[in-house]
């Protein structure tokens, strides 16, 4: 069936520094991709996505490029800062079956100051 | 401009009460969901619905019960509460495809 592999945390980066999580996905269609984001005592909140290959999702600094011929959805942001420390979710979304949405594990980032 | 609302936020039960979460969205979505976090573990899907009187189980619907008599609202019901049923619960509408999902902030139950 499907699934997502994301990288385990917890990622510890300084203020400015270079963020990459990667994702990878199994799918037997061609299914939508997202990154949620789920800040401390909240529920999670839809961060991007991207519908198609070779589509790239942004938001608030943060990209992810669709790449069908490697199946991976990578989330990049090029300087973070304290306020982005949260738990990110990878995940995805097939066009049948109601629409159930699959998640990936969680990636915890602190940023220091 | 509400979103989805869960209610309660926290909750205590013994071990074999039962509860129901409420959970009711704003948005005129079809496509309602819950899911249940363990720490470290990501979201599973206990059940699901398409729209109003159609439900259908997730991953993980053992010890769960769902009705969807409107749009708006998708309770969660737990019967004879276990220890294995600790857990954060969530639940999401969305629009359908591609449109990814609001979820609510969330229903910390701890059973004992």
């Amino acid at each position: 069936g499907d699934s997502v592999t994301q990288m385990e945390g917890p990622v510890t980066l300084s203020e400015e520094a270079f963020l990459t999580i990667n994702c990878t996905y199994t799918a037997t269609g061609y299914p939508s991709l997202f990154w949620y984001v789920q800040y401390p005592g909240e529920g999670l909140q839809l961060l991007l996505k991207a519908t198609k290959a070779d589509d790239k999702g942004s938001n608030k600094g943060f990209e992810a490029t669709y790449r069908k011929e490697t199946t991976s959805f990578h989330l990049e942001k090029g300087s973070v800062q304290v306020s982005d420390s949260a738990v990110y979710f990878c995940a995805l979304s097939e066009g049948t079956g109601g629409f159930k949405t699959i998640f990936g594990a969680g990636t915890r980032l602190f940023v220091k100051a | 401009n509400a979103g989805v609302t869960q209610t309660p936020k926290f909750r205590i039960l013994k071990i074999g009460q039962s509860m129901t979460l409420q959970c009711t969205q704003d948005m005129n979505h079809n496509y309602m969901y819950w899911y249940r976090q363990d720490p470290g573990m990501g979201l599973k899907l206990i059940y699901y619905s398409v729209g109003a009187g159609i439900t259908d189980k997730g991953e993980v619907p053992n010890g769960y019960n769902v009705s969807r008599s409107t749009t708006e609202d998708f309770p969660l019901r737990l019967e004879l509460a276990a220890p294995s049923q600790t857990s954060v619960y969530f639940c999401a509408s969305s629009s359908g495809s591609g449109y990814g999902y609001t979820f609510g902030s969330g229903t910390r139950l701890t059973v004992v």
